[in-house]
Formats: structure tokens, sequence, C-alpha cells
């Protein structure tokens, strides 16, 4: 199947500070991408939705400003937090879809996910 | 709006078989995905149902009722493995995936 990985699997940085999360799609061609985020014990929600070479769609409540989004080319879209906070620490997870070959529209291939904690 | 919901919990004995619910509300349908995650691990793809009927694939199978809003996740033989949480989801017309809340399935020796 596809294989999606991000970096870092894990970050911890202090108070203030911006963290970028990369989400590569390593073996298709990744359209769409999608953010999750994911709190202990809960279920994903989404945050946006990125499309390639177009500016990223964001789920009601989701500050644009920051978490910023971008997906530049067609295997990597990118995740900042920017001036995190303690109740930004969470379990943050790509997905890609919308692409051909062995990927059908169907199914979103899920990258490891990234846990950020912000002292 | 959309939702889904399912039970939070659910515990069964290894070698038995259990089902997991999930009734869904939403306006635009295209399917209904099922996930397992593990404690620490990222969701992996488990089955989709995009018309009414079962699905199998192994010791999992999946079936979906469009005119009910209903579906479930069947999954025969538990091992301890199994014990994980899993989430139903349904895709929109953009292709989004809405996840429900998650159960949480123990198996006991």
């Amino acid at each position: 199947g596809a294989v999606v990985s991000q970096h870092p699997s894990w970050v911890i940085c202090k108070s203030g500070t911006s963290v970028k999360i990369e989400c590569r799609s390593l073996d298709f061609q990744a359209t769409t991408m999608f953010w999750y985020r994911q709190f202990p014990k809960q279920s994903l929600m989404l945050m946006a939705t990125s499309n390639e070479g177009s500016k990223a769609t964001y789920e009601q409540g989701v500050e644009k400003d920051k978490f910023l989004i971008n997906h530049a080319s067609l295997t990597l879209s990118t995740l900042t937090v920017t001036s995190a906070h303690p109740e930004d620490s969470s379990f943050y997870i790509c997905s890609a879809g919308g692409t051909s070959g062995s990927s059908s529209y169907n199914e979103q291939f899920f990258g490891p996910g990234t846990r950020l904690t912000v002292l | 709006g959309q939702s889904l919901e399912q039970p939070s919990e659910v515990t069964a004995v290894e070698g038995a078989i259990v089902q997991i619910n999930c009734t869904y509300q939403t306006s635009g349908f295209y399917g209904l995905s099922w996930y397992q995650q593990h404690d620490g691990g990222a969701p992996t793809f488990l089955s989709y149902n995009a018309l009414d009927g079962l699905e199998e694939t192994g010791r999992f199978s999946s079936f979906l009722s469009r005119s009910d809003s209903y579906g479930y996740l069947l999954l025969q033989e538990l091992q301890m493995k199994d014990s994980a949480s899993y989430f139903c989801a349904m895709m929109d017309s953009s292709y989004k995936l809405i996840f429900g809340s998650g159960t949480r399935l123990l198996v006991r020796p």
C-alpha cells in the first residue's frame, strides 16, 4: 500500500516557539492531504484540507494564522504550529488521498503521527 | 450537521465474535470506513462500504445500511492483538473523513 511519512515523530518545545511538521507521500503523488489532531483518548478531529498549489481549507474553529499549512508539491505538505502553547500539545496526524495508481479515492493513507509537547 | 455515534467500550474474550455498531447523520454521504488504532499509533484502514451490504476481509467484516444510516464492524476469532480503538468514519462529497468518537475494544484471555 501507499506510504506516508511524518517528521518529526515527536517534538518537545518551549511555549512561544514555532514547530514545523512535515508530511510526505513516499511512493505516490498526493493531490490532497489532510491534517488531524487527536487529544488523548479522543477521536481524530480534522483540522484542514490541503490541496497542492492552493490555499488550505480550514475546519470551523481552527485558527488559520496559528496552524499554517503549505502544500507546495505533490509529495509534501507541512503544518507549522506558530507560537505554540501547552494547550497545543497533541498528536498531529496527516493523511493523503485522491491519488492515482494503487490508491483509490475511498481510502486515506495515514502518516505515523507527530506527538507535540509544549512546555 | 454531521455526526457519528458508536459505543465507547466493548469487552470480549479471545476467540469470540464482537460487533461494533455505528450510526451516522449527514447531509452528504459517500461511504463508511473503519479504522483501527493502537495506543500511540496512527489509524490503519480496515474496510470501506459505499453500498449496502457486507464486505468481508479475513477476520473482519463491515456492513452498511444507507437507509438506516447504520453500519457495523464485525471481528471474528478475536485475538489479544485486536485490543485497540476502532473508529467508524464517513466520507463526504469533498472526500473528507469525519470520525466517530471511537470504540475501545478490550480482548481478554
